[in-house]
Formats: structure tokens, sequence, C-alpha cells
């Protein structure tokens, strides 16, 4: 079974842009949770899909957003992009939403601002 | 804000040796889990464990955990120098219907060979 793929792996952006990562989660999987991880504030939970619906959203402001699509691909966005954005974007899928099942992470994208 | 926090902050350790990291949280919860990380890469599933039980076991793993004291503990039995990574626990929260999965700061476990 194909694990969590994220694309890109590396991305390096400059201030004012914007960013679209792409996660593919593992087939039968409908949920399908984004993290930021950095140094100083470790993983921070972005939001969280299932079956194309948000079901939960963390303390980040409007520039963060996500879809999820019929076939429970999702791609989460950041727009205006800020140096503190500089950051390892981690996805994970699981079987059912919230904590009850194990989550399964991709390797993520590290993805630079300057 | 964080739900989870691991103690210790870092833990270095010689092969063959026990690690313990503990992981203490602030509200009532249905689950907690345990993950490991390689530095740069995505997170590895280690063991869920549900708030009416009490110890799980995997391989080598051996998580704890008591509602009262709202801790849990991850034991490292023999450990090798592929266990140097990042240790976090992971809870959800008992009282909202979707609950998000919160991850502690982590442990950083060094084995020495």
């Amino acid at each position: 079974k194909a694990g969590v793929t994220q694309t890109p792996r590396y991305l390096i952006k400059t201030r004012g842009q914007q960013v679209t990562l792409s996660c593919s989660p593992i087939s039968g999987h409908r949920s399908v949770s984004w993290y930021q991880q950095t140094p100083g504030q470790g993983l921070q939970f972005l939001f969280e899909y299932f079956s194309e619906t948000q079901r939960n959203k963390g303390n980040f402001p409007g520039r963060f957003s996500g879809r999820q699509f019929s076939n429970s691909r999702s791609e989460m966005n950041v727009s205006t992009l800020e140096l503190g954005d500089s950051a390892l974007y981690l996805c994970a899928s699981s079987l059912v939403s919230g904590g009850g099942s194990p989550l399964h992470f991709g390797n993520g994208t590290r993805l630079t601002v300057t | 804000s964080q739900q989870g926090e691991e103690d210790p902050q870092a833990l270095s350790i010689q092969e063959g040796e026990n690690a313990t990291m503990n992981c203490s949280y602030k509200t009532s919860i249905n689950n907690l889990q345990w993950y490991r990380q390689n530095s740069g890469r995505g997170l590895v599933h280690l063991i869920l464990i549900r708030s009416n039980e009490r110890e799980k076991h995997s391989g080598r793993l051996r998580v704890t955990l008591d509602t009262s004291k709202k801790s849990s503990s991850l034991l490292i039995t023999a450990s090798r120098a592929a266990d140097t990574a990042s240790y976090f626990c992971a809870t959800d929260a008992q009282k909202t219907s979707y609950d998000k999965v919160i991850f502690g700061p982590g442990t950083s476990l060094s084995v020495i060979p």
C-alpha cells in the first residue's frame, strides 16, 4: 500500500507570493490533517478535512486555507507569504477523524520564504 | 495551545540502556498516541492507547496511561543507535465531537553506540 505522498518536497518562495502544497493520502483514508512544524513552535495543527468537509481548524490566520477533493486528496494554500511561514508542512491521513486511529504522515514539504 | 508536554526535553543514553519519556496533558482525552520522527522526516506512529486502557506493548516499546494524573510514559527497552530520534505524544480532547490531534513539543533521544 502506498504511503502518504506530499509534493513538492522543497519550495523556495519570496515574501508576498502564494503557494499551494499537495497531499495524497493512503488509499481508503478519508481524513487528512495538516501541521506546520518549526523549531520554535513545534508541531502546530492547521486543519483537518474529512470527506471534503473541514472538521477542525487551528489558530492560524486566514491566509492559510485548504480543501479536500472527492478522491480524498488535499491541498493547502498560503497566500501573501511571510518570512515566518518558513517551515516543514506535514500532511497526515487516517481512517477516521480525530484521534481514534493512527495518523500516517508524509515526509513533508519544506517551505523557505525569502 | 499544546495539550501534551513531554519530559525530558532531551535524553542521552548508552546503547542497551532503557529510555523513559513522559507526557502530561491538561484536559480529558479519548486517546493518546506516541510518534517518532527522524530528522527532517515525517512522523511515524508507534502506539495508540485509549483512555480506558492502562498499558500497551509493541516490541521493545511499553506505554502506560494514568488518566487520574493525566500522564503517560513511553519506555524503550534495550535501546539501539537507530532509536535516536524525536518522540512526540499526541492527544485528542474528550469533549468535542470532532477532535483534533495535538502534539507536544517532543523529547529528543540520543542513543550513543
